[in-house]
């Protein structure tokens, strides 16, 4: 099975600042890892995804993530962050290969960009 | 290229009424997910669907089951409703199994 955890709930940042969501997994066997992006009252949007190749990918917005196998991390970053960043972000794990295709979810982090 | 669709988007249901949600992926897409997202329970896996096949289900009781259709797309049913099933329910498709998946908005059920 699967597990992910997201170790902060709320961050709150000011505009232009940059910022770090944090991202944990735990898993047996190798995974497809994923953050998703959820604006209030709406559903969720892919924000970029590792399957394999290249551990740092890269959203069209400016947003970055590294796959660090040894420490079993995914984390989110972006240099610069504005008001409309504002949301709540979903770390979350699938199993490579196998019958079972899922999506593992954290808790989430809610991301607040204030002026 | 039109996304993932569900409908209705609010459901308002009593206790032991039946719920029905209906999802259309995106065209092309054969495999249908199903979601829950309960305050304070985060994102739950419920059903995945493909070729019209239930291929797996999450921990929760029989009486949340759907099916999916010829053209790919599905129905959650929710039988004898109970408080604790109000939640946002999403439905996601991925163009085959293992691949990504794209998200509805959502239907907003909510039972009294």
């Amino acid at each position: 099975a699967q597990s992910v955890t997201q170790l902060d709930s709320q961050v709150p940042v000011f505009e232009e600042a940059p910022v770090e969501l944090r991202c944990n997994y735990s898993s047996s066997v190798s995974v497809y890892l994923f953050w998703y992006v959820q604006y209030p009252n709406q559903g969720l949007q892919l924000l970029l995804k590792y399957l394999s190749g290249s551990t740092l990918v890269e959203s069209i917005n400016g947003f970055e993530a590294e796959f660090n196998k040894s420490q079993t991390s995914f984390h989110l970053r972006k240099p610069s962050v504005h008001i409309r960043d504002t949301a709540e972000y979903f770390c979350a794990v699938m199993r490579s290969g196998g019958s079972n295709y899922k999506l593992t979810f954290g808790k989430g982090t809610l991301l607040t960009v204030n002026p | 290229e039109a996304g993932v669709t569900q409908s209705p988007t609010h459901l308002i249901k009593t206790r032991g009424q039946q719920a029905t949600l209906r999802c259309s992926p995106i065209s092309g897409h054969t495999s249908v997910y199903w979601y829950q997202q309960a305050l304070g329970l985060g994102l739950q896996f419920l059903l995945w669907y493909d070729e019209g096949e239930e291929r797996n289900r999450g921990n929760f009781p029989p009486r949340f089951s759907g099916r999916q259709f010829p053209n790919y797309s599905s129905e959650l049913n929710v039988n004898a409703l109970e408080l604790e099933d109000s939640a946002l329910y999403l439905c996601a498709s991925s163009l085959w199994s293992g691949q990504e998946q794209f998200f509805g908005p959502g239907t907003r059920l909510t039972v009294l």
